[in-house]
């Protein structure tokens, strides 16, 4: 089965500056890959996706990259704010699976004001 | 339109009895995926239903199971409870069209506390 690592597990970067989260993944017949964000006491909630037909997508100050051949993507905030503070999880699934997210294990990031 | 609901949001039980979760996902969706969140295993996917079938299942016992209703409603149930079974249940909507990367939004989970 999939098997999706992530890294690093705690993040601390000051406010303004850049952060970048990565994520490896064994199964490349995943096509589907999901950045959540998971406030404390909180559901997570979808902030990005990418899809294994592009190579990179942006949403205001949040991006997602995607290396199919090396198997890794990688989520990158810039001009982080306090309100960033939070777990994130990549997550990754199949066409095949395609509601079965393998979730990677989480960074909790905190944005030093 | 309404987000995922779960309830009940929290729930004490004792080893050995079993508890029933609900979910009703936003309207149109006809997917419901369920999950369980831990300190130490993280977010591990319990099983996905889709027309009140299984389409999915993860790796967990067969203590646990679930169900879809024809208004794709959902519940999951865990016999016997275990100590170990203290988790948040997260369950998550998708409209669950053929192929991959439906999105999948989340309710706001039940927390299952066993004594």
């Amino acid at each position: 089965g999939e098997n999706v690592e992530q890294h690093p597990s705690t993040l601390s970067v000051q406010e303004g500056d850049s952060a970048v989260i990565k994520c490896t993944y064994s199964d490349s017949a995943s096509n589907y890959f999901p950045w959540y964000k998971q406030e404390l006491g909180k559901r997570p909630q979808l902030i990005i996706d990418i899809r294994s037909n592009v190579g990179e997508k942006k949403d205001q100050r949040i991006a997602v990259t995607l290396n199919k051949t090396a198997k890794h993507f990688s989520l990158h905030i810039t001009e982080t704010q306090p309100e960033d503070s939070a777990v994130y999880f990549c997550a990754a699934s199949s066409s095949g699976s395609a509601r079965q997210l393998t979730f990677g294990s989480g960074t909790q990031l905190t944005v030093l004001p | 339109k309404a987000g995922v609901t779960q309830t009940p949001r929290y729930l004490i039980k004792t080893r050995g009895q079993q508890v029933t979760l609900s979910c009703s996902p936003i309207s149109g969706h006809r997917s419901v995926s369920w999950y369980q969140q831990t300190p130490g295993q993280g977010l591990q996917f319990l099983f996905e239903y889709f027309s009140e079938t299984q389409r999915n299942k993860g790796n967990f016992p067969g203590r646990f199971s679930g169900r879809q209703f024809s208004n794709s409603r959902s519940e999951m149930n865990v016999s016997t409870l275990e100590l170990g079974d203290s988790a948040l249940y997260l369950c998550a909507s998708s409209l669950g069209k053929a192929g991959g990367g439906n999105e999948q939004f989340f309710g706001p989970g039940t927390r299952l506390t066993v004594l």
